[in-house]
C-alpha cells in the first residue's frame, strides 16, 4: 500500500526552538511538494522539488524555514527558531511530473509553536 | 498568478440528497484539475483527476465535470450520506510539473 509518511504527526515546542518535519514520498515519485494550511490561509504551497531538485521556494519564508532532500526517499522541513505564526498543519506530498496522474498527500504534521 | 474559488463555502444538507459543489480558477490554461476529500484533522484524499482534454470523470456517486474555457469545474454527488460530511477542496495544476493551487474548499455537512 504504496503511501506518503510524514513524522512527526504532532509537534508542540517552544519559540525559539528549532524545528525538523520528515517527509517520505511514494516509491518512484519523482515530485515533493510541501504546504502548509491553517484556517485563515487554507493551503499554501511552500516548496516543490523535482528530481530532488527545488524548483519553486517563493511560498517559504526564507530567513527562518529551509526544504531539502538529502535522497530520494526523503524530504525535510526545517524551522528555525520556530515562531507562534508558525503553527499550522504541514502536509508533504508526491508524484509524478508529467503524467497527468494524481499527487498524493500524507496525514500532515500537526506543529503548534507555544 | 492562478486563483481558484470555491462556492460555497459550507453547505447543509438532508441525507439522500444530490448536490452540487462549484470551483472555478482563473487561468484556463491548466494541466489537470483535482478534487480531494478531507476529514477534521486529516490529511486530503484524492477522489477524482480530470485531465485537461477531458470533460467529465466518474467514481462511484461522484461525478467532477470541467470545463476549461469558463475556468469552471463541479463536483456532482448522488444520493449523499452522512459519511459524505467533510471539506472537499479543488486544485489544478497549471503546467505539468503537479504543482496545485487549490481553492479555499467547501465545508458539507450532511444531516440524517
Amino acid at each position: 500500500d504504496a503511501r506518503v509518511t510524514q513524522t512527526p504527526r504532532h509537534k508542540v515546542t517552544e519559540m525559539g526552538q528549532e524545528v525538523t518535519m520528515r517527509c517520505q514520498p511514494i516509491l518512484g515519485h519523482n515530485t515533493v511538494f510541501w504546504y502548509r494550511q491553517t484556517m485563515m490561509q487554507g493551503l499554501e504551497l511552500l516548496a516543490y522539488f523535482r528530481n530532488r531538485a527545488p524548483l519553486d521556494d517563493s511560498g517559504m519564508p526564507k530567513d527562518r524555514f529551509s526544504a531539502e532532500m538529502p535522497d530520494a526517499t526523503l524530504a525535510t522541513l526545517k524551522i528555525q527558531p520556530s515562531e507562534p505564526r508558525d503553527s499550522a498543519v504541514y502536509f508533504c506530498a508526491s508524484g509524478l511530473a508529467y503524467t497527468n496522474t494524481e499527487a498524493f498527500f500524507g496525514q500532515g504534521t500537526r506543529l503548534t509553536v507555544v | 498568478k492562478q486563483e481558484v474559488t470555491q462556492i460555497p463555502a459550507a453547505l447543509s444538507v438532508p441525507e439522500g440528497e444530490n448536490l452540487v459543489l462549484n470551483c472555478s480558477f482563473t487561468d484556463s490554461a491548466i494541466y489537470n484539475l483535482q478534487w480531494f476529500r478531507q476529514d477534521p484533522g486529516k490529511g486530503l484524499t484524492s477522489l477524482l483527476l480530470i485531465q485537461s482534454s477531458q470533460r467529465e470523470q466518474t467514481s462511484g456517486r461522484l461525478n467532477a465535470s470541467l470545463d476549461k474555457s469558463s475556468g469552471r469545474s463541479t463536483l456532482y454527488i448522488a444520493a449523499s450520506q452522512p459519511g459524505d460530511s467533510a471539506t472537499y477542496l479543488c486544485a489544478v495544476t497549471t503546467g505539468g510539473g503537479n504543482k496545485l493551487t487549490f481553492g479555499t474548499g467547501t465545508q458539507l455537512k450532511v444531516e440524517l
